[in-house]
C-alpha cells in the first residue's frame, strides 16, 4: 500500500514569507509526526497527533510554527514569516497508534525547504 | 532526559569488510531500542529493533544488540556491500514519550 507521502519535495522560499508542508500519513495510522533534520543534527521533534486528542506540540521551536491535522489523516505544517535558521529537511512520520515499542514509525521522503 | 549518542561519521569501508555503529542511550526504566536506516533520496525506515535487555535485533545482516549494563545497541554487520551505503540513526522509545533519534552515521562502501 501506499506509504507516508509529503509534498513538495522541495522548497525555495525568500525569509520572511510562510511556507505550508502537507503530509499524507498512511491509512490507518492514528499517530502523526513531524520531525526537523538540520544539517549535521539528528531528528528533532516537533509535534505529534494522536487520534482526536489534543496534539503534543511541546518540541515547537517557535510561535511561527503551527500544525494542524484535519479530520485525522492529512497534516499541514505552517511555518510564518521564514527565517534562513528554518531551512531544513522536514520529516513526517505515521504509526498505528502512539505509545508502544510494537508500533514503530513509517517516514515520508520529507520536504527540503531552503529560506534564501 | 532521554538521549541517543552515537558514533560521528562518514565511515567508509571496503566491499566485505565488518561493520560496527555505536550507539549508547542515557533513558530512564527501560526503553526499546531501534536502528533506522535512511538510503539516499528515501525516507528513513525500520531496519531493527529491540525491547528489552539482552534482546537482538537483527534484519537484512545487520544486528544489534541491547545491554542493558553498558547502556548501549550497537549496529553490526560481518560483510557489508555497496547496497548498505546509507545513513543509520539509532533511536530508543521510552513508553508514553517520544522517539529519540541519535544524530546520524553516514556509510559509503566501495567495490
Amino acid at each position: 500500500g501506499a506509504g507516508v507521502s509529503q509534498s513538495p519535495s522541495n522548497k525555495v522560499t525568500e525569509k520572511g514569507k510562510d511556507v505550508e508542508l502537507r503530509c499524507d500519513p498512511i491509512s490507518g495510522h492514528t499517530a502523526l509526526y513531524w520531525y526537523r533534520q538540520s544539517l549535521g543534527q539528528g531528528l528533532e521533534f516537533l509535534i505529534y497527533f494522536q487520534g482526536n486528542s489534543a496534539p503534543d506540540k511541546s518540541g515547537l521551536p517557535s510561535d511561527r510554527f503551527s500544525a494542524e491535522r484535519t479530520g485525522g489523516s492529512v497534516s499541514t505544517l505552517t511555518i510564518q514569516r521564514t527565517q534562513q535558521e528554518d531551512s531544513a529537511v522536514y520529516l513526517c512520520a505515521s504509526s498505528l497508534f502512539h505509545g508502544s515499542y510494537n508500533s514503530p514509525l513509517h517516514f515520508g521522503n520529507g520536504t527540503r525547504l531552503t529560506v534564501t | 532526559g532521554d538521549s541517543v549518542t552515537q558514533m560521528e561519521g562518514p565511515v567508509t569501508l571496503s566491499e566485505e569488510a565488518f561493520l560496527t555503529i555505536n550507539c549508547t542511550y542515557t533513558a530512564t526504566g527501560y526503553p526499546s531500542l531501534f536502528w533506522y536506516v535512511q538510503y539516499p533520496g528515501e525516507g528513513l525506515q525500520l531496519l531493527l529493533k529491540a525491547t528489552k535487555a539482552d534482546d537482538k535485533g537483527s534484519n537484512k545482516g545487520f544486528e544489534a544488540t541491547y545491554r542493558k549494563e553498558t547502556t548501549s545497541f550497537h549496529l553490526e554487520k560481518g560483510s557489508v556491500q555497496v547496497s548498505d551505503s546509507a545513513v543509520y540513526f539509532c533511536a530508543l522509545f521510552n513508553t508514553g514519550n517520544q522517539f529519540y533519534f541519535g544524530t546520524g552515521t553516514s556509510l559509503t562502501v566501495i567495490p
